[in-house]
């Protein structure tokens, strides 16, 4: 079975610019979450979506947006791009929405502001 | 709110040599507990976690966790590292009731010196 995969893998934007990043979950998986990792901060939260509705949010501005489809891909938009916001960004998987469901990770896309 | 520290931010250690990764954890509810491990430019893997039952948890690969309620506490251990074990681990908490957000501490990169 194909894991997660993510893309782009890498991808450099310039203040201001604004960003989409997909995610495509393992075959079967509903559930999708998003994370960010930096050096700074560690990995953040950012978002979980089940079956095309958000179930959990982190504590990111609105410029942070995502949905998902009904085939369970997801994608995750930001706008307005911030030099902070370079950072990994890393999607997880998992059956079902409750934590006992063990999340399964992609590779992430690195993303560089300018 | 649920928060993981993790003291140690490096940990060198001799090959075939025994390890142990502190992890401190904080929150007003009762837990699930994870242990992710993240190899050079690769994404998460999920090495252990603690739903319920037995608090000694174990991995396929020689690692160990007790959940130790009194002192919150889910620190992990292996007897002997191999340089293959040479890698960033990261402590993560979830709520139970709580989807998938997981709360990550910031990390131990783990060094083997042969």
């Amino acid at each position: 079975k194909a894991g997660v995969t993510q893309t782009p893998r890498y991808l450099i934007k310039t203040r201001g610019q604004q960003v989409t990043l997909s995610c495509s979950p393992i075959s079967g998986h509903r559930s999708v979450s998003w994370y960010q990792q930096t050096p700074g901060q560690g990995l953040q939260f950012l978002f979980e979506y089940f079956s095309e509705t958000q179930r959990n949010k982190g504590n990111f501005p609105g410029r942070f947006s995502g949905r998902q489809f009904s085939n369970s891909r997801s994608e995750m938009n930001v706008s307005t791009l911030e030099l902070g916001d370079s950072a990994l960004y890393l999607c997880a998987s998992s059956l079902a929405e409750a934590i006992q469901e063990t999340q399964y990770f992609g590779p992430g896309t690195r993303l560089l502001v300018l | 709110a649920q928060s993981v520290t993790q003291l140690d931010s490096q940990v060198p250690v001799f090959e075939e040599a025994p390890v142990e990764l502190r992890c401190n954890y904080s929150s007003s509810v009762s837990v699930y507990l994870f242990w992710y491990v993240q190899y050079p430019n690769q994404g998460l893997q999920l090495l252990l976690k603690y739903l319920s039952g037995s608090t000694l948890v174990k991995s396929i690969n020689g690692f160990e966790a007790e959940f130790n309620k009194s002192q919150t506490s889910f620190h992990l251990r292996k007897p002997s590292v191999h340089i293959s074990d040479t890698a960033e681990y990261f402590c993560a908490v979830s709520s139970f009731g709580g989807y998938q957000k997981v709360t990550f501490g910031t990390g131990t990169k783990l060094q083997v010196i042969p």
